[in-house]
């Protein structure tokens, strides 16, 4: 069952931040929020992922709440390439100390020229 | 360095036959996964391999699906008989296990995915 809640669909102008929100208010204090987008026809790409603290790297930043209940993955200067569908996921601890995925369904971003 | 590679990237299949998908993880990988998107749903998790041991397959639909990772390598997910409802995208991903400020990560990176209908 999905632990998170995004908008489907979102436009942003090229050259623009942006913003693409996720809930997830049932996450547990050890599990980690991860961002990846799915370009068409390929796999889940890796952004970025985090605990408490916001994180950076070369494509994205990711701030989450403090109470860590909802969090934004934040695309600088979007370009054209960067539509896709972005998924936020709670990794979650499994069996035998493993850790799964929990997809939700996602945000379309559409970049517009 | 090569990523999770996925064979075949398409299969159509009638109903009742059976289907073997591969998925050749990130060398030096131990930890291999397999999820799957049906038609209108999320991806979702199926199974979790370390080295050649299943950790955790609490995510397979039932028992017409097995997956084998014999040698710790490659893997296969088989459907045997294949149904309708079976029909989606198969994705494979593969991490390897890290530890950051004393929490392990696992960052898995994913194939690009088997397409299969069935019909």
């Amino acid at each position: 069952d999905a632990k998170t809640t995004q908008p489907p669909s979102m436009d942003c102008a090229e050259g623009r931040a942006a913003n693409l929100p996720c809930n997830h208010s049932t996450i547990s204090g050890n599990e980690y929020v991860y961002w990846y987008r799915q370009i068409h026809s390929q796999g889940p790409q890796y952004i970025i992922h985090g605990l408490k603290n916001n994180e950076t790297n070369e494509m994205a930043s990711l701030i989450i709440t403090e109470d860590r209940k909802s969090s934004t993955l934040i695309l600088p200067h979007a370009t054209l390439r960067d539509t896709a569908v972005y998924y936020c996921i709670v990794r979650v601890g499994g069996t035998s100390g493993t850790y799964k995925y929990i997809f939700g369904t996602g945000t379309r971003l559409k970049v517009l020229a | 360095e090569a990523g999770v590679t996925q064979f075949p990237s398409h299969s159509v299949i009638e109903k009742g036959q059976t289907v073997t998908l591969r998925c050749d993880p990130i060398s030096g990988h131990d930890n291999l996964y397999w999820y799957r998107r049906v038609m209108g749903k999320e991806i979702k998790f199926l199974l979790h391999f370390v080295k050649e041991s299943k950790q955790d397959e609490s995510g397979m639909p039932n028992n017409r699906f097995l997956a084998e990772r014999t040698g710790g390598t490659y893997s296969t997910l088989k459907v045997q008989p294949a149904e309708l409802e079976d029909s989606g995208v198969y994705f494979c991903a593969s991490s390897q296990d890290g530890f950051l400020w004393g929490t392990r990560t696992d960052t898995q990176y994913f194939g690009p995915g088997t397409r299969l209908t069935v019909l």
